[in-house]
């Protein structure tokens, strides 16, 4: 059984363009939910999709924005990326009805802004 | 002030020894507890739950205290292999997850 995977695993971009970073969930599991987490700081919460629709939103602008597909799989896309931007983006799935205890993240995709 | 906070570390301590650390919370409507794993470039990993009845797993016991707003880890006898960094998560709503900054714990022979 595989467990949540994330793709690419590293990424390198520059000021200003535009980046999709990709998440499959564990089998079995249709909420996923994505964190920023920067060098020594703990994830930050970004989003949470279920149903193919935006659920939960933490603190970030607008240039984040993400999608859902009919599988559960999720896109994160970044917009305008800051040197800010650079970051390790987890992706988290969890079962039905459990919410964000049971959460298993994937390896996460590393995201170099120059 | 953040509103969960841990002390960064790094412990650095014997193998065999126990060693404690607490996470402090300044929002009292928040509703539920954990502790994570997190390894040297890997991916956060679920330790425990915590509850105000305490939830002790092996090694591991996990403490809340309400009245003063803290969690706390507990590890006895503690090994190489949990040499990682220890992060707590406070959940106050669906979109109000907070992870603290991490606790470096380093278990030296």
């Amino acid at each position: 059984d595989a467990g949540v995977t994330q793709s690419p695993t590293h990424l390198i971009k520059t000021r200003g363009q535009q980046v999709t970073l990709r998440c499959s969930p564990k089998s079995g599991h249709d909420t996923v939910s994505w964190y920023q987490q920067a060098l020594g700081q703990g994830p930050q919460f970004i989003f949470q999709y279920y149903e193919e629709e935006e659920r939960q939103r933490g603190n970030f602008p607008d240039r984040f924005s993400g999608h859902q597909f009919p599988n559960y799989s999720s896109e994160l896309n970044v917009n305008a990326l800051l040197l800010g931007d650079s970051a390790l983006y987890l992706c988290a799935s969890s079962l039905p009805g459990t919410g964000t205890e049971t959460q298993y993240f994937g390896p996460g995709t590393r995201l170099l802004v120059l | 002030r953040k509103e969960v906070e841990q002390d960064p570390g790094p412990f650095n301590v014997p193998e065999g020894a126990t060693v404690a650390f607490n996470c402090t919370y300044s929002n009292s409507a928040s509703q539920s507890f954990f502790w994570y794993r997190q390894d040297c470039r890997k991916e956060p990993k679920l330790l425990m739950s915590v509850y105000s009845s305490g939830n002790e797993d092996g090694r591991f016991t996990a403490q809340l205290n309400r009245a003063s707003q803290y969690i706390s880890l507990l590890i006895r006898d503690s090994k190489l292999s949990d040499s990682a960094t220890y992060l707590c998560v406070v959940i106050r709503s669906a979109s109000k997850i907070i992870f603290g900054s991490g606790t470096r714990l380093s278990i030296r022979p």
